[in-house]
């Protein structure tokens, strides 16, 4: 079993839909949470960072962590056709002295006009 | 303007031949890291650096070296040891170990 689980889509949707993201992980001792968005042929940059659980909003963005259930969501609302790109969840133990990075194998997410 | 830039974009490597990736910061960042990124697979680290002079094996660091000597520069060499070496390399830095890591645009390497 993967540490981190991620459904690769892809997950095409029309602009302006609301978008659901998710990842599943097995290690209870996470709490640093990350999404980064990575347009084709790019490389990644960081979309959200959260610490615990709990909902975090930037924009159109939040990113939701609940750890009882160890699960991760990434919510997109007013999905625009400049989001389609590939999400890839990230989450670490702690910060601080170093602490891998995993990485979930990424969502494909195309939103068409 | 601050960033981290790699080079080359594309790199084509013939048959037993070392190739070198360029990973260059100018964020004044400490860590420094290389992942590679394979079709339908999460980011896998090769190697990171904690420090200038210091660095440490990742998970799958077999076939691949580096070097750090100066805080701005980690270059990836691609040995000819590695034999399926044919991904997409990432290079990415953050301000100390453990800190929200930042990536380069990325270098595709093909083989011959």
């Amino acid at each position: 079993q993967k540490e981190v689980e991620q459904d690769p889509g892809p997950l095409s949707v029309p602009e302006g839909a609301i978008v659901s993201l998710n990842c599943t992980y097995s290690n209870s001792a996470f709490q640093y949470f990350m999404w980064y968005r990575q347009y084709s042929r790019k490389g990644p940059e960081l979309l959200m960072y959260t610490y615990s659980s709990g909902n975090k909003e930037d924009g159109r963005f939040t990113a939701q962590v609940d750890k009882s259930s160890k699960y991760i969501s990434l919510f997109i609302r007013d999905s625009q056709p400049s989001d389609s790109a590939t999400y890839l969840c990230a989450m670490s133990e702690a910060s601080g002295g170093y602490n891998k990075l995993i990485f979930g194998a990424g969502t494909r997410l195309a939103v068409h006009p | 303007d601050g960033g981290i830039t790699q080079s080359p974009k594309y790199l084509f490597r013939k048959e037993g031949q070392n190739v070198t990736l360029s990973c260059e910061q100018n964020l004044n960042h400490d860590a420094m890291y290389w992942y590679r990124q394979d079709p339908g697979q999460g980011l896998r680290l090769i190697y990171y650096s904690q420090i200038v002079n210091d660095f440490q094996k990742g998970d799958i660091a077999e076939g691949y070296s580096v070097s750090r000597e100066k805080k701005e520069s980690f270059p990836l060499t691609v040995t000819s040891a590695q034999k399926n070496p044919t991904a997409f390399y990432l290079c990415a830095s953050s301000i100390s170990p453990g800190e929200t890591q930042y990536f380069g645009p990325g270098t595709r390497l093909l083989v011959l």
